[in-house]
Order: C-alpha cells, then structure tokens, then sequence
C-alpha cells in the first residue's frame, strides 16, 4: 500500500459543480496535511493545510480530515476552468522532515 | 520578493558528465528539501535540510548529494548522472523549519542522454 493514495483521475466536472478531490494515508499518527494544486508546466503551491479532525474552509476551498478513516479531502465549490489542474496530497512524517506526496489527481473543469 | 531559485531550469548533459543544480532562497527559511517529479510517480523526496550543515537522505538518495554549507543555498550534485536520473527537480523551502508548508522552485527538467 501506497503511503498517500489518491485517485489519479482525470476528474472532470462542469462549470459551478462542486470538485471532490481524495486521499488517503497510511500512517495512524500523522498530524498535518497539505494540499497543493499545481498548473501544467509550473512548480506546485500550496493552496490548504488541515491539522484538526472536521472541515476548514477557504473562499471556495474546503479541506475535510478524517483521521479514524486516515481520510483528507478537498471540494472546490463553483469549479472554475482556472481551477483545472493536478491537486496534490501531501503528508509529512512523523518527525516533520520527510514530506510524502500523493500522485496527484487531475482535475478538468468544463466550461 | 520572496523566491526560490533554481537553475539551471532546462539542461540536458551525457552519462557520466558531473552537474550541479543551484537552489537559493530568500526567505532565510531553515528547512530546505529537493524532489523529483516523474509521471505517475508523483513527487519524490531525494534529500533535505533541516538547518546549515544538517542534511538527511529522503526516499530516493542514490546517486545524488547535497550540502547545506549556507542557509539560503541547498546545491543538488549529480556526480555521475545516468539516463534514469531524467526527470523535473524542484527545491523547496519551508518557514516552519518542518516539511509540510512548502514552498516551491520553478523546477529544473533534466535529461541525461
């Protein structure tokens, strides 16, 4: 099993739909978890972090831990074509040095 | 503005021919780290650096070095690059001294013929 899991998709949605992005995680004791987003052809960036079972919200973003079910998601509300896109899950170890990274999903927003 | 650099952003070299990518950063961040991206394999973490003088192998070390002799540069070495070394390197910094919140170089794709 993969250390961080998601869907490589490509997730496609409309326009104004909601994006449901997933991940999974291997290790019980993680404490903080990341998600990136990352254009074609650029570097990745940081656009959530999540350290507390529930939702956090961020404008259109939504980051959702679930940490019984070792479960991080992320929605986007009214998808954007600017939002089409590979979103990357990221979890750091333990001791915070090593990051892993999920492969990513590719999200398409349809206009 | 805050940055990290990397360069060269585009190089292709032979086999065998020792190469250095920079990496500097701005912020005067302590963590620094270098991945490599490939597809379907996602980001994969090759070394880091919690502060000057302190570094540590990631998930895929061989046939790379580091060092960290200044906080704001962290040089990735190929010694002796070989074809499956090809791929996009990005550097990144963290100002939370940890590896989560991190921020990210334009990358540098490299091919090793």
């Amino acid at each position: 099993q993969k250390e961080v899991e998601q869907n490589s998709g490509p997730l496609s949605v409309p326009e104004g739909a909601i994006a449901s992005l997933n991940c999974t995680y291997s290790d019980r004791v993680s404490q903080s978890f990341f998600w990136y987003r990352q254009y074609s052809g650029k570097s990745p960036e940081l656009i959530m972090s999540i350290y507390s079972n529930g939702d956090k919200e961020d404008g259109r973003f939504t980051a959702q831990l679930n940490k019984a079910s070792q479960y991080v998601s992320l929605l986007i509300r009214d998808s954007q074509p600017s939002d089409s896109a590979t979103y990357l899950c990221a979890v750091p170890n333990t001791g915070g040095f090593k990051t892993i990274f999920g492969a990513g999903t590719r999200l398409f927003v349809k206009a | 503005e805050a940055q990290v650099t990397q360069n060269p952003r585009y190089l292709i070299t032979v086999t065998g021919k020792k190469l250095t990518v920079t990496c500097s950063q701005n912020m005067n961040h302590e963590y620094m780290s270098w991945y490599r991206q490939d597809p379907g394999l996602g980001l994969r973490q090759i070394y880091y650096s919690m502060n000057v003088e302190v570094t540590d192998k990631g998930d895929v070390p061989e046939g790379y070095k580091v060092s960290r002799k200044e906080k704001r540069n962290f040089p990735l070495i190929l010694e002796s690059p070989s074809p499956n070394q090809t791929s996009l390197y990005f550097c990144a910094s963290s100002l939370g001294g940890r590896g989560g919140e991190l921020f990210f170089g334009e990358g540098s794709r490299l091919t090793v013929l």
